[in-house]
């Protein structure tokens, strides 16, 4: 079962930044913090995971807070392309590292 | 690197049919792939796990005899849909686990219709 929750949905301006929080209160000390996106009609997309320490890549960063029951996914300038559902993701680290993936956030980037 | 491909993209069928779509990993060795089911507007489901050469791990709800998963290569994974009924039509999605880098990649789904 997921166990993450998200908003069901968040609008964004073009060029601004989008902060997109995720709630994984009951998250175990070596389970790791994974973000997907989905756009329309295609497999989900690698965007960044991070344990406990705040990560940075090309697409996004990852913001998890000290007592890593919540993180935040950032991107740091929004584009009509980052339209998308983004799916917060606990991996399960003794089970074959799982994926179950909750209901997600429609991100809508609007010009 | 790490892509995945699946075949078919999509496929139409008549009821009673049977149904095998693939799954692989084009550029590097997958231990264990997973199989998800995504109906429209709902998130992906997990179907099963499958671990190459041995059998695979259905959760809970899923009919390991109408969904068939075969894990021959360490590049190969195989979904067989069974009689299928137009209930099963659905979007399914594979994944492989990198294991060098403990990642999990996805497909790019197949679209199933059974008429």
């Amino acid at each position: 079962d997921a166990k993450t929750t998200q908003p069901t949905s968040m609008d964004c301006a073009e060029g601004r930044a989008a902060n997109l929080p995720c709630n994984h209160s009951t998250i175990s000390g070596n389970e790791y913090v994974y973000w997907y996106r989905q756009i329309h009609s295609q497999g989900p997309q690698y965007i960044i995971h991070g344990l406990k320490n705040n990560e940075t890549n090309e697409m996004a960063s990852l913001i998890i807070t000290e007592d890593r029951k919540s993180s935040t996914l950032i991107l740091p300038h929004a584009t009509l392309r980052d339209t998308a559902v983004y799916y917060c993701i606990v991996r399960d680290g003794n089970n074959f590292n799982k994926f179950y993936f909750g209901s997600g956030t429609k991100l809508n980037v609007k010009p | 690197g790490a892509v995945v491909s699946q075949h078919p993209s999509w496929v139409i069928c008549k009821s009673g049919t049977s149904v095998k779509i693939e799954c692989r990993s084009l550029d590097f060795q997958a231990t264990t792939m997973f199989w998800y089911r995504q109906f429209p507007k709902q998130s992906l489901m997990l179907m099963a796990t499958s671990n190459e050469g041995s059998k695979a791990t259905y959760e809970q709800g899923v009919e390991k005899d109408k969904f068939l998963i075969n894990h021959a290569s360490l590049t190969l994974s195989t979904l067989t849909v069974t009689s299928a009924h137009p209930e099963d039509s659905s979007f399914y999605i594979c994944s492989a686990r990198w294991a060098l880098y403990n990642e999990q990649f996805f497909g790019p789904g197949t679209r199933l219709t059974v008429l």
